[in-house]
């Protein structure tokens, strides 16, 4: 069955220094993978997406994420925080062919904090 | 505004009330998903639909929680007898099913939620 781990439910961060952070993925068929993010009060907007192109993928706001087939991982990473990354961030995995085409699977989230 | 609507916003009942949540989808969206968040958790799969068909029901969907998308357009989502454990965040998004193919792509576009606290 598939399923997302987040590890790390809160980073912090300084303005300016390094994002990562990390989603480990389990399935059974080649996964699409994405991660989405989440203002306060908000709701969730994809970030960037994986599927099965390229395996370093751009996104919006700086953010990108690589997809690494033999760690089974798809780390977000963002050379320089800002303060407005502020934010929950969300790893998912679709289910896709040859599984239920219905639904994401998402893990538990990230909480990121930016200090100035 | 021509995103996912959500309604109402918050929601505060009794226990063993019954309560409904509507959501208007994107316009020209064919699929239409229900979550639930609670909190510290991700997004939980509750259902979806394309268009007026109701395609897949977790099994978090108990028989109080029922789902229609009569006419392939908005969508509610019922909780009947409400318990303190429905306290809870509930999601909808929408998407558009990718051309040739027949699965998710993930490109979902969530609404606001809406809140529901059971006292």
């Amino acid at each position: 069955a598939q399923s997302v781990t987040q590890l790390g439910s809160h980073v912090s961060v300084s303005e300016g220094a390094l994002v990562l952070l990390r989603c480990n993925y389990s399935s059974s068929v080649p996964p699409y993978l994405f991660w989405y993010v989440q203002y306060p009060n908000q709701g969730l907007q994809l970030l960037l997406k994986y599927t099965s192109a390229a395996t370093l993928v751009k996104g919006i706001n700086g953010f990108e994420a690589e997809f690494k087939k033999s760690e089974t991982s798809f780390h977000l990473t963002k050379p320089s925080a800002h303060m407005s990354d502020a934010a929950e961030y969300f790893c998912a995995v679709s289910l896709g062919y040859g599984g239920s085409q219905g639904n994401l699977i998402f893990g538990k989230g990230t909480k990121l904090s930016v200090k100035p | 505004d021509t995103g996912v609507s959500q309604n109402p916003r918050h929601k505060i009942t009794k226990r063993g009330q019954n309560v409904t949540f509507r959501c208007d989808p994107i316009s020209e969206h064919n699929r239409l998903y229900w979550y639930r968040q609670t909190l510290g958790q991700g997004p939980e799969f509750l259902t979806y639909f394309q268009n007026e068909a109701q395609l897949e029901k977790s099994r978090l969907l108990s028989d109080r929680f029922s789902a229609e998308r009569p006419k392939g357009s908005f969508s509610t989502l019922e909780i009947q007898r409400t318990e303190q454990g429905d306290s809870a965040m509930y999601l909808c998004a929408s998407s558009s099913l990718g051309e040739g193919r027949p699965w998710n792509t993930g490109e979902l576009f969530f609404g606001e939620g809406s809140r529901l606290t059971v006292l």
